[in-house]
């Protein structure tokens, strides 16, 4: 069975401060895809990573993969408070579409 | 009406209720998606359709019964309905199956 863990599941940070969210995947795949959703929302797309060594950047965050280490990596860099939201990490392992997983999702807080 | 549209927003059903909702996208994608989410639970991937056919993948109960009509528009049956089935039920589109997905709002569902 495939498992997508995510940490921390929870994080508290301060503004202005940098940390990194980390995302493991139990089989192989090189398509991962991040995603935010604020509370009572649905989720939205930040991130597609289809090759190794992926990097992608959106403001103050930095996705990257690396599929020989089934690992993803969420950057955040000099956080503030509308950052604060639920981040979730996704795993394609089938062009089919219809093996998609979902990590169980990093809380993050950001505290003025 | 733009992206992924759901309704209704919040259902609360009887156990022996029949109720159905629905999602429609506006991207002119051609694969769709229902998403049930728990608390403290992953996202759990339901359905698939590609092409307006329906792709196989886990096991769902049969209590939960989806259609799709069309390319832009996927109904997600309800039918004796549990406790437990109580969740945020979502659904995503894609151009096609296993691209990056656009998620609707969500119906939040309430089973009694």
């Amino acid at each position: 069975e495939l498992k997508v863990e995510q940490n921390p599941l929870f994080l508290s940070m301060q503004e202005g401060k940098n940390y990194t969210i980390y995302c493991n995947y139990s089989t192989t795949s090189d398509r991962l895809y991040w995603y935010r959703q604020d509370p009572g929302k649905s989720l939205e797309s930040l991130f597609v990573l289809l090759s190794n060594g992926a990097v992608k950047q959106e403001g103050r965050l930095m996705a990257s993969l690396d599929t020989k280490a089934r690992l993803s990596t969420l950057h955040i860099t000099a956080a503030v408070h509308d950052l604060s939201a639920t981040y979730f990490c996704a795993v394609d392992i089938s062009r089919a579409g219809n093996q998609f997983y979902f990590g169980t999702g990093t809380s993050l807080t950001v505290i003025p | 009406e733009t992206g992924v549209t759901q309704t209704p927003r919040h259902l609360v059903m009887g156990m022996t209720n029949k109720k159905s909702l629905k999602c429609e996208q506006h991207l002119g994608h051609n694969a769709m998606y229902w998403y049930k989410q728990s608390a403290k639970k992953p996202l759990e991937l339901m359905f698939v359709y590609s092409l307006e056919e329906r792709v196989e993948n886990n096991s769902v109960p049969s209590r939960f019964s989806p259609e799709c009509p069309n390319s832009s528009h996927l109904f997600l049956h309800l039918h004796t309905l549990q406790p437990e089935d109580s969740a945020l039920y979502l659904c995503a589109s894609s151009q096609a199956a296993g691209y990056e997905q656009y998620f609707g709002p969500g119906t939040r569902l309430t089973v009694t």
